[in-house]
């Protein structure tokens, strides 16, 4: 079984600060890792995936995450956020050579003040 | 292209109604999946769908809840005599026969008065 934990609630940050969102998880197997954001009152929208390869990927709007294995971690990261960053992140995982499943967090809400 | 779409928007009923959920993946996409997003429990999966088939169902939480697919497209979530724990935002998403990236829909909320 796998599970997924996001150590924080709530991340406030001013605009233009750098901001980092942490996500560990647990799983007997090897897994796929993801991070997607959801903003009021829509659906999920995929940030950025890890599958193999580099352990740093990049994403959509500036995110990027690394892969650390030892510390089975999947923290997303950016330089500088905008108040249009505002919104719920979730970190996913699914097991590698299943049917995708998505095994979720309980979400980090990032809020962006000027 | 379009994307996932879902019906209704929202959706306000009494406890002890049934309710239909609607999803209309996206053109192509074999599989697709339920979640139910609730303030208590976070996002949890519900059901998953290859084709017509569902090979997994491990996340319905009650015989009150069904779901199917019809013709490898539209698939309908069904709830039973409501409660109002089944108060939530459910959520479809489709994806590629062994692709990794899920396409979410913008949900449905559910309210159960």
């Amino acid at each position: 079984a796998q599970s997924v934990t996001q150590l924080d609630s709530q991340v406030p940050v001013f605009e233009e600060a750098p901001v980092e969102l942490r996500c560990n998880y647990s799983s007997s197997v090897s897994v796929y890792l993801f991070w997607y954001v959801q903003y009021p009152n829509q659906g999920l929208q995929l940030l950025l995936k890890y599958l193999s390869g580099s352990t740093l990927v990049k994403g959509i709007n500036g995110f990027e995450a690394e892969f650390n294995k030892s510390q089975t971690s999947f923290h997303l990261r950016k330089p500088s956020v905008h108040i249009s960053d505002t919104a719920e992140y979730f970190c996913a995982v699914t097991p590698r050579g299943g049917y995708n499943k998505l095994i979720f967090g309980a979400g980090t809400r990032l809020a962006v003040h000027p | 292209g379009a994307g996932v779409s879902q019906s209704p928007s929202n959706k306000v009923t009494e406890k002890g109604k049934d309710v239909e959920l609607r999803c209309d993946p996206i053109s192509g996409h074999t599989a697709l999946y339920w979640y139910r997003q609730s303030l208590g429990q976070g996002l949890e999966f519900l059901i998953y769908f290859q084709g017509n088939s569902a090979p997994d169902k491990s996340g319905l939480p009650s015989d009150r809840f069904s779901a199917e697919r019809t013709g490898g497209s539209v698939s309908t979530l069904t709830i039973q005599r409501t409660q109002q724990e089944d108060s939530a935002v459910y959520l479809c998403a489709s994806s590629l026969l062994g692709r990794d990236e899920q396409y979410f829909g913008p949900g449905t909320r559910l309210t159960v008065t």
